[in-house]
């Protein structure tokens, strides 16, 4: 399977400190896209980052990726209680399945105010 | 900023009846997607669709469920006969390009009873 896995499953935080969710896959990508979910609403785009490239940032979201070990992290830095979602990575494969995401289960991230 | 629109957000219908899901991607968008997620669960890829046909479809997509672009604007999922087991939220998406990011629309929850 390719999915993505998110780890830790759950995070709780106070507002200020930052908040790191991981992602393991376990084929070759493409891309790799982190999206958060407030509850039972939608997916919202966060970043997209190529396998061709290490880090990424958009405002206080810090991405990386590591192609060796198959492996994502996403940073928020200074949290705020928004920021409370499930956030979750997935994974765009070559080949034939070139455009279909894989989902991982997701992080649920509580800040605390 | 263009966003992904999904009608109805909510849909109740009884087992057996056949029901249309509505989306209105990106308007500058070429492929389109279809996923969905179970209480509780991954988000799941059912199908993916461009220049007016399917180019994947996911094992759970089997010959219950059928897609359509039937005018320039709406990309359309409709299941024939549910089940209760198709109860879930669906999320349309578009993309520009198979490797770039995917817009999701804010989803529609279907229950069948």
């Amino acid at each position: 399977s390719q999915q993505g896995e998110e780890d830790p499953q759950a995070l709780s935080i106070q507002e200020g400190e930052n908040a790191t969710m991981n992602c393991s896959y376990k084929t070759s990508i493409n891309n790799l896209q982190w999206y958060r979910q407030n509850s039972g609403r939608g997916l919202v785009h966060l970043i997209l980052i190529r396998s061709n490239e290490r880090e990424k940032h958009s405002g206080r979201l810090r991405v990386t990726l590591d192609t060796s070990k198959k492996s994502s992290s996403l940073l928020i830095t200074a949290s705020r209680a928004a920021d409370t979602a499930s956030y979750f990575c997935a994974t765009v494969g070559r080949g034939s399945t070139l455009g279909r995401l894989y989902f991982g289960r997701g992080t649920q991230l509580t800040v605390w105010p | 900023e263009p966003e992904v629109t999904q009608t109805p957000s909510h849909q109740v219908t009884q087992m057996g009846q056949e029901v249309i899901l509505r989306c209105v991607p990106i308007s500058n968008h070429l492929y389109f997607y279809w996923y969905r997620q179970i209480l509780g669960q991954k988000v799941e890829f059912l199908v993916s669709f461009y220049n007016n046909e399917i180019s994947e479809k996911s094992e759970i997509f089997d010959d219950q469920f059928s897609v359509e672009r039937p005018d320039g604007s709406n990309f359309t999922l409709k299941i024939r006969s549910t089940k209760l087991e198709d109860s879930a939220m669906y999320f349309c998406a578009s993309s520009r390009d198979r490797v770039e990011t995917q817009y999701f629309g804010p989803g529609t929850r279907l229950l069948v009873l």
